[in-house]
């Protein structure tokens, strides 16, 4: 089945980078799209962007670009999401998410990831 | 623009059966959305697709309570034989050619 296991929670100091990894199992990583999310405390979900795994293009939302980068590593069919210069505002819950077959609909989810942003 | 636009809240008593809404931007009724569920202190969960001719697709395992349905511009999503654990936030979800990941606003659900 299709599993994305991300990696732990993070803790940074207000300036620093954090880097996020989804790990991909159960279909063959080159061929969806792998997107990043985050959802801060008590808000909604805000998308970050997404990668191609198989190309590495990628695409991110207008407030994020120049701040965020998205790699993949097609051998150990794992996806990254790095975020730099972080405030107290990218606190938040991280996730990786694959869309299904045919739309764009975000059918897999990963576990998320708890990135706390605090001096 | 593609917007989406959902009502805060929502609620219903235990057993019964909620409607939520989810309202595509102007220009915008020919889209697809999906449904996701948010509970407490768990993670997203995919629930189903509804496309705008009202035929829905659900996730991997889940149950027939939850059915989606369309009209013009508004996407549903109905919840039948509510139990507690239906008590959650449910976001609606599409896309277009350059954002990938559109979100509306949330629908908190209380259960009574």
């Amino acid at each position: 089945q299709v599993q994305l296991v991300q990696s732990g929670a993070e803790v940074k100091k207000p300036g620093a980078s954090v880097k996020v990894s989804c790990k991909a199992s159960g279909y063959p990583f080159g061929n969806y799209d792998i997107n990043w999310i985050r959802q801060a405390p008590g808000q909604g979900f805000e998308w970050i962007g997404w990668m191609n795994p198989y190309t590495g293009n990628t695409g991110y939302a207008r407030q994020f670009q120049g701040r965020v980068a998205l790699t993949r590593s097609t051998s150990m069919n794992t996806a990254y999401m790095e975020l730099s210069s972080l405030t107290s505002e990218d606190t938040a819950i991280y996730y990786c998410v694959r869309p299904d077959i045919g739309y764009y609909v975000f059918a897999y989810w990963g576990q998320g990831s708890l990135v706390i942003v605090s001096s | 623009q593609l917007v989406l636009t959902q009502p805060p809240s929502a609620s219903a008593s235990l057993g019964a059966s909620v409607k939520l809404t989810c309202t595509l931007s102007s220009g915008h009724s020919s889209y697809a959305i999906a449904w996701h569920q948010k509970q407490p202190e768990k993670g997203p969960r995919y629930l189903l697709m509804v496309k705008s001719d009202g035929s829905h697709t659900r996730g991997d395992g889940i149950p027939d309570r939850f059915s989606g349905s369309s009209s013009g511009a508004e996407r549903y999503l109905t919840i039948s034989s509510l139990l507690s654990e239906d008590e959650a936030d449910y976001y609606c979800q599409t896309w277009d050619t350059g954002v990938r990941g559109v979100f509306g606003g949330g629908t908190k659900l209380t259960v009574l």
